[in-house]
């Protein structure tokens, strides 16, 4: 079975730091590209990041780039979000997702960023 | 960016019923358009790929046709399990979502 668990979200102040995790298991994780995508509160859902399964190409969405990471560590099956300076419109649910159809999410964690 | 405009955001209908969710795009995106149903605290789950194929697993109730800029999810006789909330994705570029339809049981 396909399982996709995200960790490393909590509150947070604006301008600091925080690093997501996704394991991946059920499946050859070395094999996929990985997404990172997010839902603000009462918002729609946004892409934000995509790694290759090689980590030859990352790309990024406006709102994120220059701010956050995407890396992957594929011996430990775990995909990385890094977050840096902190907004509060970065408060939001981060999933992780696989492969060109986004066929397989994790169940999310959340973010929060407020003083 | 392609906008994708998904309606209704809010549908009530009875058991049985066949049930209807739109997503249009703001230009051509061919067939690339999924539809996923996301239960409260769960994680999304495919429903539909490439307009209207039925990912591996999902009831036949479920069924997805368009192509270009519109396209529908039908749910052909509802079922008390389908409470849920329900969104599509475009994947014809960087990927963009519609806004979601809540569905509930009259």
């Amino acid at each position: 079975e396909v399982q996709l668990v995200e960790s490393g979200g909590g509150l947070v102040q604006p301008g600091s730091s925080l690093k997501l995790s996704c394991v991946a298991s059920g499946f050859t994780f070395s094999s996929y590209n990985m997404h990172w995508i997010r839902q603000a509160p009462k918002k729609g859902l946004e892409w934000i990041a995509l790694i290759y399964y090689d980590s030859s190409n990352k790309y990024y969405a406006d709102s994120v780039k220059g701010r956050f990471t995407i890396s992957r560590d594929n011996s430990k099956n775990t995909l990385y979000l890094e977050m840096n300076s902190l907004r509060s419109e970065d408060t939001a649910m981060y999933y992780c997702a696989r492969g060109y159809y986004y066929r397989y999410w994790g169940q999310g964690v959340m973010v929060t960023v407020s003083s | 960016d392609i906008q994708m405009t998904q309606s209704p955001s809010f549908l009530s209908a009875s058991v049985g019923d066949r049930v209807t969710i739109n997503c249009k795009a703001s230009q051509n995106i061919n067939r690339y358009l999924n539809w996923y149903q996301q239960k409260l605290g769960e994680a999304p789950k495919l429903l539909i790929y490439n307009a209207n194929s039925l990912q591996t697993g999902i009831p036949s109730r479920f069924s997805g046709s368009g192509s270009g800029t519109d396209f529908t999810l039908t749910i052909s006789s509802l079922q008390p399990e389908d409470v849920a909330t329900y969104f599509c994705l475009q994947h014809n570029s960087w990927p963009t979502f519609g806004s979601g339809t809540k569905l509930e049981i009259k």
